[in-house]
């Protein structure tokens, strides 16, 4: 059974310091890794893919994927009240193309 | 661009009725689209996945009679739950991978979701 684990939070943080929002998964073979934004009683929107070990930025977003320990981490500084949301990791191991979601890690982010 | 559209947003209708939801891509052609159910708190269930011009790919436990997915052309897919129940009431929501007319090379691995309907059934 493949699996992609986020802790639920809430992670509350204040305005204007680093959220760092962290993600595991079981199967090794995995290639594509994607983190999505989900306002409350709204679809997920695509913010970030990474395929590589390392970092990759994008604006107040940085992915982090760390292979070998099968693990993904998404960073937003100087984060916003408009930020809070649930952020959900994905994983994609196989052909087909199908994701596997985790449970999501719900950010709040204080004024 | 990557816009992924779904009517209705919401319906409401009786039990035993059936509902037909339309998923479209405005500006690539998805070579695959997938369907979601979110039920409140908790995360995306794949519920198929399917591909333009062949039958679709049910996940496990995932009535195939009762989940109907046409894939009738690369810009649309439509979900009809047949004889709804109140059961079935949930958040349905699809995406679409990025194909034709991306661009770039990653467009080709992301899924772009569509806005989501809202089915209840009373």
């Amino acid at each position: 059974q493949k699996e992609v684990e986020q802790n639920s939070g809430p992670l509350s943080v204040p305005e204007g310091a680093i959220a760092s929002l962290n993600c595991t998964y079981s199967d090794r073979v995995s290639q594509s890794f994607f983190w999505y934004r989900q306002y409350s009683g709204k679809s997920p929107e695509l913010i970030m893919s990474i395929y590589s070990n390392g970092d990759k930025e994008d604006g107040r977003f940085t992915a982090q994927l760390n292979k070998a320990s099968q693990y993904v981490s998404l960073l937003i500084r100087d984060s916003q009240p408009s930020d809070s949301a649930t952020y959900l990791c994905a994983v994609r191991g196989d052909s087909s193309y199908k994701l596997i979601f985790g449970s999501g890690t719900r950010l709040l982010v204080r004024p | 661009g990557a816009v992924v559209s779904q009517h209705p947003s919401r319906v409401i209708c009786k039990s035993g009725t059936s509902v037909k939801i339309e998923c479209r891509s405005l500006d690539f052609q998805a070579t695959t689209m997938f369907w979601y159910r979110q039920f409140p708190k908790q995360s995306l269930m794949l519920m198929a996945t399917s591909n333009e011009g062949s039958k679709a790919t049910y996940e496990q436990g995932v009535e195939k009679d009762k989940f109907l997915i046409n894939h009738a052309s690369l810009t649309l897919s439509t979900l009809t739950v047949t004889s709804a129940h109140p059961e079935d009431s949930s958040f349905y929501i699809c995406s679409a991978r990025g194909g034709i007319g991306g661009g770039l090379t990653e467009f080709y691995n992301e899924q772009f979701f569509g806005p989501g309907t809202r089915l209840t059934v009373l």
